[in-house]
């Protein structure tokens, strides 16, 4: 079973720029996540889709940030623009339910660096 | 809403020796927590989680608890080996339907053989 891929792996911009970041998650998986982890902290949910509709994007930074899912599979997460502080590891992941009590499949991130 | 406070940050034990991670929470509604284990650029995966009509759960050579009064849970590695050696989170999730997953900052682990 092929797991969750995130493209792309890695990417440098300037502060101010813009980037998009792609996943596609595990198929038939309902509930797709976006993280976003700084170094040497534990992962932090931007947002939250149940399969094409947001159910939590409470700590998104929705001046900056956007993300959709679009048919309820692919979510693209977009930084317009960026700031040195969104340097950080951005983590995709599904789960098979709705009810958060299931299993988190992550991706292998895409690492983000503003200069 | 929810706080994960992890400790300790870093552990470094000798292969074949016990390791314990240890977590608090805050919310006494939260009534599922798991742990995962993240190696140096991969995702976090999922090792053991526990739900709080449980006291403690346990798999080959790692066991977690659970005190719901106290509000805390660890995590337990015995027989250590070097391939344990990785990032480990724990984690809480508050109620049920969309709740999500709060992470503490995450303990490295690091076994020397």
């Amino acid at each position: 079973e092929a797991g969750v891929a995130q493209s792309p792996r890695y990417k440098i911009i300037e502060k101010r720029q813009s980037v998009a970041f792609w996943c596609n998650p595990i198929s038939g998986h309902a509930t797709l996540y976006w993280y976003q982890q700084i170094l040497g902290q534990g992962p932090k949910l931007l947002i939250q889709f149940q399969n094409n509709g947001v159910v939590d994007d409470s700590q998104l930074p929705k001046d900056r940030f956007s993300a959709e899912r679009l048919k309820g599979v692919d979510s693209t997460l977009k930084i317009q623009p960026a700031k040195l502080e969104d340097s950080a590891v951005y983590l995709c992941a599904s789960s098979l339910g709705t009810g958060g009590t299931g299993e988190l499949f992550f991706g292998e991130g895409s690492r983000l660096t503003v200069l | 809403g929810e706080n994960v406070e992890q400790h300790p940050s870093t552990l470094s034990v000798q292969e074949g020796d016990s390791a314990v991670i240890k977590c608090t929470y805050s919310d006494s509604a939260s009534n599922y927590f798991p742990w995962y284990k993240q190696e140096l650029g991969k995702g976090p995966q999922l090792i053991i989680d526990i739900r709080s009509n449980v006291g403690e759960k346990k798999d080959q050579r790692i066991a977690v608890t659970l005190n719901k009064t106290a509000k805390h849970f660890s995590l337990h590695i015995t027989e250590t080996q070097p391939e344990d050696s990785a990032v480990y989170f724990c984690a809480a999730l508050r109620g049920s339907g969309y709740s999500t997953l709060t992470f503490g900052k995450g303990t490295m682990l690091l076994v020397s053989p």
